[in-house]
């Protein structure tokens, strides 16, 4: 089976902070890699596409890096309203599997 | 702008069929460059990939292994909305789902609102 993991599966760190999430992928993905993020309570919201580019209107702290099975979502200054959970997804070809998630908290 | 707004049950018998239905906006379900699909998240909080259905120059479909032998999703075009019908449906379905737009290779740029469905007698 196809998996997408992602580490750490939550973290805490303080505002102001570079923060790192990795996913990777079980086999070579190229760069179709999508990153979401999921505030508490609300719609998952696309943040990065083809493993880095930046989604319309989503701010430049956010970059996405990798490709092959390695990836990586980072945060260069952490803000209160980054508080969520971040999902990595394939889009490569079906199935379009997520990876387990990754809960950030302000510390 | 593109908007889809999701409409069915929020309560299901164990046994029963799930039906849910996402109307479209600002795109067309027919449309040669998108694809709709359902996800779902359980109580538990992982997404989780249900299917799709797309049309380039005839109508396609995939489905997740897991939910395969149960599920259809299917357009339709004089109401420019898909839907959702899921089988024999158990406790362990009980989730939020949502439909989403993808558009290759930006992956699922439009969401739906989500419904909460939950299956209990």
């Amino acid at each position: 089976d196809f998996q997408m993991t992602q580490s750490p599966s939550s973290l805490s760190a303080s505002v102001g902070d570079r923060v790192t999430i990795t996913c990777r992928a079980s086999q070579d993905i190229s760069n179709y890699l999508a990153w979401y993020q999921q505030k508490p309570g609300k719609v998952p919201k696309l943040l990065i596409y083809v493993a880095s580019t930046l989604q319309s209107g989503v701010p430049s702290r956010f970059s996405g890096s990798g490709s092959g099975t390695d990836f990586t979502l980072t945060i260069s200054s952490l803000q209160p309203e980054d508080v969520a959970t971040y999902y990595c997804q394939k889009f490569n070809s079906v199935p379009l599997t997520f990876g387990g998630g990754t809960k950030v908290e302000i510390k | 702008q593109v908007q889809l707004q999701q409409s069915g049950p929020g309560l299901v018998k164990p046994s029963q069929t799930l039906s849910l239905t996402c109307a479209i906006s600002g795109d067309s379900v027919s449309s040669n460059s998108a694809a709709w699909n359902w996800i779902r998240q359980s109580p538990s909080g992982g997404l989780e990939w249900l299917g799709r259905t797309y049309y380039r120059s005839k109508w396609y479909n995939d489905y997740a292994v897991s939910v395969k032998s149960r599920l259809t999703i299917s357009p339709d075009t004089s109401k420019n909305q898909f839907s959702l019908q899921l089988n024999s449906v158990t406790p362990e379905d009980t989730a939020v789902y949502y439909c989403a737009r993808a558009m290759f290779p930006v992956a699922l740029d439009y969401w739906g609102q989500g419904t909460l469905v939950s299956v209990s007698s």
